[in-house]
């Protein structure tokens, strides 16, 4: 069971970035999938949650309306679109698969996370 | 719904019995979570449900509670157990994490 970050980097404030999670060794299509970030020496932040298909998404206050989840099963891949990115958004961001099978239950597999830095 | 951990942080020895807590700031039933996280490391479950014990975790870890209050023990510290704590409300957006209880080493 592994998830794997990619698409991170250093970025302009206001511009645009996509973050990647692959997934594989679990049945990617029954489990809810989270996204989670901690920026530099602080603690946990959750970010947003889609469930197994897609039909229930939600966000942090802090992204809502610049953040967009969403979820390919063919490529049992989650992404997280940022827009309009701003310097507070700069932190090491964390794929996470929930454990059980409802929506809104913990996360048990982590992916090692991706830095993401915004600054001009 | 807020969480607030308490200690923000603890010194404690190996083999000690620390109890770290986690108050919501409304009912959340057992909709909790606790999470271990070395530096460096990605967060690692250790009790959901408030007190179920996580697969493979050791069983000197235990959660109790319900409601708005709750309490992760670390019975018989060891040197790995040295590291930041979590909590997180669960069942209902937002799911927040507590702000965190570093453990450090005496």
């Amino acid at each position: 069971v592994q998830l794997v970050e990619s698409g991170g980097g250093l970025v302009q404030p206001g511009r645009s970035l996509r973050l990647s999670c692959a997934a594989s060794g679990f049945n990617f299509e029954d489990f809810a999938m989270h996204w989670v970030r901690q920026a530099p020496g602080k603690g946990l932040e959750w970010v947003s949650s889609i469930n197994w298909n897609s039909r229930s998404t939600d966000y942090a206050d802090s992204v809502k309306g610049r953040f967009t989840i969403s979820r390919d099963t063919a490529k049992n891949s989650l992404y997280l679109q940022m827009n309009s990115l701003r310097v507070e958004d700069t932190a090491s961001y964390y794929c996470a698969k929930e454990r059980g099978y409802t929506y809104g239950s913990d996360m048990d597999v982590w992916g090692k996370g991706i830095s993401v830095t915004v600054s001009s | 719904i807020q969480l607030t951990q308490s200690p923000s942080s603890l010194s404690a020895s190996v083999g000690d019995r620390v109890t770290i807590t986690c108050r919501a700031s409304q009912d959340i039933s057992s909709y909790l979570a606790w999470y271990q996280q070395k530096p460096g490391k990605a967060p690692k479950l250790l009790i959901y449900a408030a007190s179920t014990l996580q697969s493979g975790v050791p069983s000197r870890f235990s959660g109790s509670g319900s409601g708005s209050d709750f309490t992760l023990t670390i019975s018989g510290l060891q040197p790995e157990d040295f590291a930041t704590y979590y909590c997180q409300r669960l069942n209902t957006s937002p799911f927040t994490f507590g702000q965190g209880t570093k453990l450090e080493i005496k």
